[in-house]
C-alpha cells in the first residue's frame, strides 16, 4: 500500500545534541510537510516543500531545519534541541495542485528530550 | 487569516448515541473543509472533506458532516458512537487564498465513548 512512513517513531535525544527525523514516502506526490503537535494541542506547520522549493512559515524557529534531497524523502533536522522542543512531529504529503487536495499523514515520531 | 473554531475540546458520549462534533470557519468565501481523526500515538487520518461539491458529505467509519454556508458551518456528525470511536478529531481548512494545499487546523476535540 501506498504510504508516508516515518523513523524512529520514538526518538530520544539530549538537551543541545543535534537529531533527525526522516520521512518517507511511497505516493509520489510532489508536497511535503512537516508539523509539530505538542500535547493536546493542534498539528502546527513548520514548513512545507513544494517538489524542491522549500516554504517556511514565519513563526518556526531557526534551530529547525529540513532537506529533501529526492521525492521520496524528507528530513527534519533540530539542530539544538531544547526542552520546548518535545512534541510529536508529523509529516505528511499531498498533491498540488489542484488545490483541496487530502494531505496524507505519517504516524508521526515522538521526540523526547532529556 | 482565516480560522477554525471547534467547540468542545472533550466530547463524553455513550456507546450508541450520536457523536456530534461542533466546526466553524471564519471566512467571507466558503473555503475546503476537512475532518480528520488521530488515534493515540498515531498520525492523523482523512474522515472526510468538503470541496463545494454536495454540502452533506459522507465519510469513512459512519460519519457525516454538513456544510452550512449561512452558518459558516462544517459539524461533524455520527449517529450511533462505538467504543473504536475514542479519538480527537481535527477540523481544518484550506483557505482558498493559501498557497498549496496548506491546512490551518481547530484546537481539536477529544471524543470519550462510554460503554
Amino acid at each position: 500500500d501506498a504510504m508516508v512512513i516515518q523513523n524512529p517513531r520514538y526518538q530520544v535525544t539530549q538537551f543541545g545534541k543535534p537529531v533527525t527525523l526522516s520521512c518517507s514516502q511511497t505516493l509520489n506526490h510532489n508536497v511535503m510537510y512537516w508539523y509539530q503537535q505538542k500535547s493536546s494541542q493542534a498539528p502546527k506547520l513548520l514548513f512545507h516543500y513544494y517538489d524542491k522549493d522549500f516554504n517556511n512559515e514565519a513563526d518556526t524557529p531557526d534551530n529547525f531545519q529540513s532537506r529533501r534531497p529526492n521525492t521520496s524523502f524528507c528530513f527534519l533536522d533540530i539542530r539544538s534541541p531544547g526542552l520546548g522542543d518535545a512534541a510529536m512531529y508529523l509529516c505528511a504529503t499531498s498533491r498540488d495542485p489542484p488545490r483541496g487536495e487530502t494531505q496524507y499523514f505519517g504516524p508521526g515520531t515522538r521526540l523526547l528530550v532529556l | 487569516a482565516q480560522s477554525v473554531t471547534q467547540l468542545g475540546s472533550h466530547v463524553s458520549v455513550s456507546e450508541g448515541a450520536l457523536v456530534l462534533l461542533r466546526c466553524n470557519y471564519s471566512s467571507s468565501v466558503p473555503p475546503y473543509l476537512f475532518w480528520y481523526v488521530q488515534y493515540p500515538n498515531q498520525g492523523l487520518q482523512l474522515l472526510l472533506k468538503y470541496t463545494s461539491a454536495a454540502t452533506l458529505v459522507k465519510g469513512i467509519n459512519g460519519f457525516e458532516a454538513e456544510f452550512k454556508k449561512s452558518e459558516t458551518s462544517f459539524h461533524l456528525t455520527k449517529p450511533s458512537a462505538h467504543m473504536s470511536d475514542a479519538a480527537e478529531y481535527f477540523c481544518a481548512v484550506n483557505p482558498l487564498k493559501a498557497a498549496g494545499n496548506k491546512l490551518t487546523f481547530g484546537g481539536g476535540t477529544r471524543v470519550l465513548v462510554k460503554p
